[in-house]
């Protein structure tokens, strides 16, 4: 299966800056998307990320404090604009395959700590 | 939009026990996977499993998708599979998926 690696993998920033992290797949991909994992929640999807036009975000989830570009099939990145401390929390990208199963994978995430 | 709720929300056990986790969704899907979620974040694939049985090692997985229901198997549980699994569903919307609030294992040695 394809491996998929994220930029940075931890970051303490300070509130009122921005933070980008990047999602690299090591294959072209059909499908990618961002996730939040607040503080000892579950995961929450933030937006589906489509390769050459704007993402398309869920409800809750705005382009102007997140936004998303994927200019290709390989790569995406997630900015998380100025920062609060309830920005803390753990983003995950992942990628979903047709292939038969339509089997999801994620990368190994990215830790933000905002004070 | 779907409910997905997973029982227990909590579980300890001694190493070597077996455990049931529960997985119940509120409306058809034609996905639906097992994670695993490491201390250290990382969120591992067990199972895509949207109907069906499938075994893995000491995991195994079911669901009835008629009865709207999953349920993850672990046998012979290791102090490594502690962590939260989490049940995750989709329904064509584009291969988003609505995640249940986990579980949380902690294997004792």
């Amino acid at each position: 299966s394809a491996v998929i690696s994220q930029k940075p993998s931890r970051d303490i920033c300070q509130r009122g800056t921005s933070l980008t992290i990047q999602c690299q797949v090591d294959s072209q991909v059909t499908m990618m998307f961002w996730y939040r994992q607040q503080p000892g929640q579950s995961l929450t999807l933030i937006a589906t990320a489509n390769q050459g036009s704007e993402a398309t975000y869920e409800s809750g989830f705005v382009i102007d404090k997140f936004p998303i570009s994927r200019p290709n099939l390989t790569f995406s990145t997630l900015t998380v604009s100025n920062l609060s401390p309830e920005d803390s929390s753990i983003y995950l990208c992942s990628f979903f395959v047709l292939a038969g199963t339509d089997t999801q994978y994620f990368g190994p995430g990215t830790r933000l700590t905002v004070l | 939009g779907i409910q997905v709720e997973q029982s227990p929300p909590d579980l300890i056990l001694q190493e070597g026990a077996n455990s049931t986790l529960r997985c119940n969704f509120s409306d058809s899907v034609n996905n639906l996977q097992w994670f695993h979620q490491n201390p250290w974040g990382q969120l591992i694939n067990l199972f895509y499993i949207p109907s069906g049985t499938k075994q893995n090692g000491r995991l195994s997985a079911t669901t009835v998708a008629t009865e709207r229901y999953s349920l993850l198997y672990i046998s012979s549980s290791q102090t490594t599979d502690s962590g939260v699994y989490f049940c995750a569903v989709g329904n064509n919307q584009g291969g988003k998926l609505i995640f249940g609030q986990g579980t949380e294992l902690s294997v004792k040695p």
